[in-house]
């Protein structure tokens, strides 16, 4: 098993759909989960960090899940630059081995 | 501030051969890490660094190795490349290795033929 496995996609979505993408991860100590955006041969950009209460920026909200161990992004009233991959990223307790989940690509279409 | 800076921007390598890949942060992050991604797939870890002169390896360290003499720079240097080294490379850095957010470089796209 991966330790870091994300929803396989791809999602094609209309433009102002509401989307939400999971991520899991194998490890329960793990410490801290980031969500990443990687546009096409880009390299990967901050998205959000996932914090345990949940947290929001504009039409992205964050949550996770530690008795199931899993993090989510929905995406609210889509556009089509949200068009790109999502790469969810988990970090153990051994400090420093930061796992990428695969990622996930949506496409918002007009 | 520049941030993270990788070079060069493309490579491509004969079989055995070996090259440098060059990063630097200006930003005064202890964690420095080097991923690849193949196509179609996510980052894996390579090599990382929790400060200067200490590193360890991640996922897929073989046939790579790597140096922190500075805060700054960590090269990743391939020893003998082989076809299956065909990827693009990332060097990030973070303030810590645990709770702080990865910056990324631009990526080194290398071919190895």
């Amino acid at each position: 098993r991966k330790e870091v496995e994300q929803d396989p996609g791809p999602f094609n979505v209309p433009e102002g759909a509401t989307v939400a993408f999971n991520c899991t991860y194998s490890n329960s100590a793990s410490q801290s989960f980031f969500w990443y955006r990687q546009d096409c041969r880009k390299e990967p950009k901050l998205l959000m960090s996932v914090y345990s209460s949940g947290n929001e920026d504009g039409r992205f909200t964050a949550q996770l899940n530690r008795a199931s161990q899993y993090i989510s992004l929905l995406i609210r009233d889509s556009k089509l630059s949200d068009s790109a991959t999502y790469l969810c990223v988990v970090t153990p307790p051994n400090a420093g081995k930061s796992t990428f989940g695969d990622g996930t690509t949506l496409t918002v279409k007009p | 501030n520049a941030g993270v800076t990788q070079t060069p921007k493309f490579q491509v390598l004969k079989t055995g051969q070996s090259m440098t890949l060059q990063c630097a942060q200006d930003m005064n992050h202890e964690y420095m890490s080097w991923y690849r991604q193949d196509p179609g797939m996510g980052l894996r870890l390579i090599h990382y660094s929790v400060g200067a002169g200490i590193t360890d390896q991640g996922e897929v360290p073989n046939g790579y190795n790597v140096s922190r003499s500075t805060t700054e720079d960590f090269p990743l240097r391939l020893l003998s490349a082989a076809p299956s080294q065909t990827s693009v490379y990332f060097c990030a850095s973070s303030q810590g290795a645990l709770y702080s957010p990865l910056h990324f470089g631009n990526g080194t796209r290398l071919t190895v033929t």
